[in-house]
């Protein structure tokens, strides 16, 4: 079957570094993966979009990246401040363009 | 623009009864889908839409309806409301590509 995988083990990070999440997928390759963040209580909201054929993109303190070799995308915080304290998310379309969410990251920034 | 707007916010419905979540978006997407986020789980597709008059299931679409007779509107029905049902319900859209938006979620209680 074709699934969307996230590390569901909360990322604990010190404030200043750069937190590294995962987003794999198997048995299908996606033309896009997009990532959003979600706080509780709340809807995610979009933070980037990269394509296949793309290989990194960035939006201020955030990059992302496709390796489409490895079926694996990965997101960074850089800078990272206690603010971007959230869960962030991987969705892509499946072969028949349903959009399916990962399960989710949480990231927690200490001071 | 108000974006995506679903009403209501909360819900509380005894097991057997129906209702209907509303979602309207005003930015002329094409795309628009139905997800569930359990307690510490990521979001489910239930039901999405590529345009109106055309629906699709997605993971979980057992026991909701749904319909899509306008671009603008995106109604989720339950049908006869079990105490499973019990969830945040997000409605999204957006383009065929482009970022999702989300709504600002229903919390549905079945007892």
């Amino acid at each position: 079957s074709q699934k969307i995988e996230q590390n569901s083990e909360a990322l604990n990070i010190q404030e200043g570094k750069t937190a590294t999440l995962t987003c794999n997928y198997t048995n299908y390759s996606p033309a896009y993966l997009q990532w959003y963040r979600q706080d509780p209580g709340r809807g995610p909201v979009f933070l980037l979009l990269i394509r296949e054929n793309e290989k990194e993109k960035r939006k201020e303190r955030l990059k992302v990246t496709f390796d489409t070799t490895l079926k694996q995308s990965l997101f960074h915080i850089t800078a990272s401040q206690p603010a971007d304290s959230a869960t962030y998310l991987c969705l892509s379309p499946d072969s028949w363009g349903k959009l399916q969410f990962g399960a989710g990251t949480q990231v927690v920034v200490t001071p | 623009n108000a974006g995506v707007t679903q009403t209501p916010k909360f819900q509380v419905l005894k097991t057997g009864q129906s209702m209907t979540l509303q979602c309207a978006q005003d930015m002329n997407h094409e795309y628009m889908s139905w997800y569930r986020q359990d307690p510490g789980m990521g979001l489910r597709l239930i039901h999405y839409s590529v345009g109106a008059g055309i629906t699709d299931q997605g993971e979980v679409p057992n026991g909701y309806n749904v319909s899509r007779s306008t671009t603008e509107d995106f109604p989720l029905r339950l049908l006869s409301a079990a105490p499973s049902q019990t969830s945040v319900y997000f409605c999204a859209s957006s383009t065929r590509q482009g970022g999702a938006f989300f709504g600002q979620g229903t919390r549905l209680t079945v007892v």
